[in-house]
């Protein structure tokens, strides 16, 4: 199994550019999340999904849209990049229902490193 | 919100040493996740609990729920460790995904 895995691992935009950010997933995960890691700042959700069709909000939002079409995809969309943007993003993905032991426990995927300038 | 604080947020020791890191939180949570970060940026889970203790090879996690406070430990340090380690809170949201809210790390430095 591949786990989570993201596409691409680097990209540079220009302020005002668009752009997709892939997650896929091969554990039959139900939910899948969206994360962005700053300098100084830690880890923040900026979307999440807890089922194919379904997406909610998380802690910061504003900027980004995402859609869950298929269940082992969940896309990340920047529609007008802006410099706060630049950051590393993570997706990651866990079971529900999953033996006791598991719980819900994240499975990370690599990263996007993503600099707009 | 729930805040969640680390210490400390550099740790610098020698190979051998025991190691402990500290988690606070400031509200109820479902459960508390501890993390590793190595330098590459890989994030890898090592433990998720909502109470007691739990061991994995040398490293021990354990939760106190009524003091709201957890704590990483690494008995018999190595090099191989050094890595960032982040404590993060599981907070039930309304769709029943626990999305996480993590603390800003402890950078840990093995030296040999």
């Amino acid at each position: 199994n591949a786990g989570v895995t993201q596409t691409p691992k680097f990209r540079v935009l220009k302020t005002g550019q668009s752009m997709t950010l892939l997650c896929a997933q091969d554990m039959n995960h139900e939910y899948m999340y969206w994360y962005r890691q700053d300098p100084g700042m830690g880890l923040r959700l900026i979307h999440y999904s807890v089922g194919e069709g379904t997406t909610a909000k998380g802690e910061v939002p504003d900027g980004y849209n995402v859609s869950r079409l298929k269940k082992q995809n969940f896309l990340l969309g920047l529609e007008s990049a802006a410099p706060s943007q630049t950051s590393v993003y993570f997706c990651a993905s866990s079971w529900l229902g999953g033996p006791v032991t598991r719980g819900y426990e994240q499975y990370f995927g690599p990263g996007t490193r993503l600099t707009v300038t | 919100k729930n805040e969640v604080e680390q210490s400390p947020q550099n740790l610098t020791a020698q190979e051998g040493e025991f190691i402990t890191i500290n988690c606070s939180y400031s509200v109820g949570i479902s459960a508390l996740h501890w993390l590793q970060q190595h330098p590459g940026g890989g994030i890898v889970s090592l433990f998720m609990l909502s109470s007691g203790k739990k061991k994995h090879g040398r490293l021990i996690a354990t939760i106190n729920i009524q003091e709201k406070h957890s704590s990483l430990h690494i008995t018999a340090s190595h090099p191989r460790d050094s890595a960032v380690y982040i404590c993060a809170v599981s907070v039930p949201s309304g769709g029943g995904a626990d999305g996480l809210t993590f603390g800003k790390g402890t950078h840990l430095i093995i030296q040999p």
